[in-house]
């Protein structure tokens, strides 16, 4: 049974630029939440899909946005990308439903210089 | 707004010398607290959640239990591959039900 995955791992990318970043949920899943993790910190919340739709949101800019396809995998988008945004993006899904336990990938790491 | 704070931010142990890890957390009705454990570089792996004040749970080296103002995780005679992040997170009933975390412990256990 797949995990969430996540691509790609690794990026480096120049301030300004913009990024998309990829998650497929672990299978049976159709919720997908997206966190940012900067070093030492723990995992903040940025958004949650649910039926394609944006359900909630947590204190990001609108340079933050995501996207969830009809096979629930889920993009995240960062434009105008600035030093700050560097950290870890960790995509994690859960079953249909609010409040039950969710599920991590292993991350992709995105460094802005 | 929920709130989350982990003790200590880090810890040293020698393999087999027990301990543990604190999670004082502020929420408006707790529906569920989760441990996660993260390794340096990757995503957070599930361990446990715990819903009501008195529950415990166990998976092999660690206990997981529950108050209404915290939670410990007990780690008995630990081994050089327990060593991580361990990140403790609650789930606010009533709320959008969007976990908070703490900043997590780093355990280190030396051989």
């Amino acid at each position: 049974d797949a995990g969430v995955t996540q691509s790609p791992t690794h990026l480096i990318k120049t301030r300004g630029q913009q990024v998309t970043l990829r998650c497929s949920p672990k299978s049976g899943h159709d919720t997908v939440s997206w966190y940012q993790q900067a070093l030492g910190q723990g995992p903040q919340f940025i958004f949650q899909y649910y039926e394609e739709e944006e359900r909630q949101r947590g204190n990001f800019p609108d340079r933050f946005s995501g996207h969830q396809f009809p096979n629930y995998s889920s993009e995240l988008n960062v434009n105008a990308l600035l030093l700050g945004d560097s950290a870890l993006y960790l995509c994690a899904s859960s079953p249909g439903g609010r409040g039950n336990t969710i599920y991590f990938g292993e991350g992709s790491w995105l460094t802005v210089v | 707004e929920d709130q989350v704070t982990q003790s200590p931010e880090a810890l040293r142990l020698q393999e087999g010398e027990s301990s543990s890890l604190n999670c004082s957390y502020t929420v408006s009705g707790l529906r569920g607290l989760f441990w996660y454990r993260q390794d340096p570089g990757k995503g957070p792996e599930f361990l446990f959640t715990l819903y009501s004040a008195g529950e415990e749970k166990e998976k092999e080296r660690l206990k997981a239990t529950l108050t209404k103002k915290e939670s410990f995780l007990h780690i008995t005679a630990p081994k050089p591959e327990d060593s991580a992040t361990y990140l403790c997170a609650v789930q606010a009933a009533g709320g959008s039900y969007i976990p908070t975390f703490g900043r997590g412990t780093s355990l280190i256990v030396h051989p």
